[in-house]
């Protein structure tokens, strides 16, 4: 238990879907952090919340929208997906995300399947 | 130049053999290496992490080797065990956790 909990583990929706992927840290963190998983490529950071402050968004459509009501609870809000949005989705917290030291603690994922 | 390149995209090891996985960077400004151990059906998780200061870590049976002439850093797992098998990510960064850069990963099997 990395203390990083995500819900649902696994979603399969329509391209006309609208679902939400949540997550929660009992950590004590000040920074949450949503990754793209694809086989075969690096991990793709999507989003950066410091104290429910977006502070990075790296060009990810707008078909995915995040929302952090407070520094322990982040969603990832989907519509209208494509069928190359089929991966895993990790959601990640650390201490604050500035040090350069911190460490990542991420939580087991979504694997999402867009038919 | 924010990327960081991981060779092989996978490895079979034999139990009690050495796994090595690459990685190889070009930000000279990158100061924090770490590595990324990920089981199926988990997230990744820390394993052992390095800065340029040092050329070598060990923790247990994982070492990281680090060149810094040659920016390029590496992995090392000695006598190598089924419970291992996982796929490692190699990560650089020098601003932060916030601007972490991940390699492609690597999908280590050891056979028994």
């Amino acid at each position: 238990e990395t203390g990083v909990t995500q819900t649902p583990r696994h979603l399969v929706m329509g391209m006309t879907n609208k679902k939400s992927l949540k997550c929660e840290q009992h950590l004590g963190h000040n920074a949450m952090y949503w990754y793209k998983q694809s086989a075969k490529k690096p991990l793709e950071l999507m989003f950066v919340y410091s104290l429910e402050e977006r502070v990075e968004n790296n060009s990810v459509p707008s078909r995915f929208s995040p929302e952090c009501p407070n520094s322990s609870h982040l969603f990832l809000h989907l519509h209208t997906l494509q069928p190359e949005d089929s991966a895993l989705y990790l959601c990640a917290s650390s201490q604050n995300g500035r040090h350069p030291n911190e460490k990542l603690f991420f939580g087991s994922g979504t694997q999402l399947s867009v038919l | 130049q924010q990327q960081v390149k991981q060779s092989p995209q996978s490895l079979i090891v034999q139990k009690g053999g050495i796994s090595i996985i690459n990685c190889a960077y070009e930000n000279t400004a990158f100061d924090y290496f770490p590595w990324y151990q990920q089981f199926p059906g988990k997230g990744p998780a820390l394993l052992i992490a390095i800065r340029p200061d040092v050329s070598e870590k060990k923790e247990g049976r994982f070492t990281i080797s680090f060149n810094k002439s040659a920016k390029q850093f590496s992995l090392h797992i000695m006598d190598s065990q089924p419970g291992d098998s996982a796929t490692y990510f190699c990560a650089a960064n020098g601003q932060g956790a916030q601007k972490l850069v991940f390699g492609q990963g690597t999908r280590l099997t050891i056979n028994p």
